[in-house]
């Protein structure tokens, strides 16, 4: 069974601390990627990544770095928390191209609380 | 701007048939995927048209129109677990999606 794994279901962080969300898939993906989901706005894309140590910008990376050290593992990184980060944080992974990069296969979710 | 337009909210009976529309602005669309989340739990893909027309998948189907930037999932013989949200969203090509705001589905007996 394809899975993603993220480190957390739950974390309580305070403003201003260094929050590490971790995560990682076994299905060889080379794509993955960072969203944050908030009622009413569906899913933000923050960052992605193609490959080992690439990384690209998505729609809403402000506030917000990311770690691709291997090819399963990738980290997203609030450099400073701050209360308006409170959100669920999902992370996925795709194949790298033809019709398998059209299927994301997500984590379960970090519900991330900023105080 | 690229954004993604569905409902808010659907309510239908078990055994009924709903469709759940979905409109898209976006730049650089190569396709429309569909994804349902349970309260609590992970998306998980549904379906990826690429070309207009309707694609069916046991009782789900999903409906894209190019000319239109229009798109629909169709939920047959509604089932009580098919209560969820369900989400539209444009793929971009790299494996890049933009979401709608999603759709929450509730199905009564």
């Amino acid at each position: 069974d394809v899975k993603v794994t993220q480190s957390s279901r739950y974390l309580v962080k305070r403003t201003g601390e260094k929050v590490f969300l971790e995560c990682v898939q076994d299905m060889d993906h080379e794509n993955m990627f960072w969203y944050r989901q908030d009622p009413g706005l569906g899913l933000r894309l923050i960052y992605f990544s193609y490959d080992v140590k690439m990384k690209e910008k998505g729609d809403i990376p402000e506030g917000y770095s990311v770690s691709r050290e291997k090819k399963e593992r990738f980290s997203l990184i609030l450099e400073s928390a701050s209360t308006n980060q409170t959100s669920m944080y999902l992370c996925a992974s795709s194949r790298l191209s033809g019709r398998g990069d059209t299927e994301a296969f997500f984590g379960q979710g970090t519900r991330l609380t900023v105080v | 701007g690229q954004s993604l337009e569905q409902p808010s909210e659907v309510t239908a009976v078990e055994g009924a048939i709903v469709q759940i529309n979905c409109t898209y602005q976006t730049s650089g669309f190569y396709g429309l995927s569909w994804y349902q989340q349970h309260d609590g739990g992970a998306p998980t893909f549904l379906s990826y048209n690429a070309l207009d027309g309707l694609e069916e998948t046991g009782r789900f189907s999903s409906f894209l129109s190019r000319s239109d930037s229009y798109g629909y999932l169709l939920l047959q013989e509604l089932q009580m677990k098919d209560s969820a949200s369900y989400f539209c969203a444009a793929y971009r090509g790299g494996g890049k999606l933009i979401f709608g705001q999603g759709t929450e589905l509730s199905v009564k007996p």
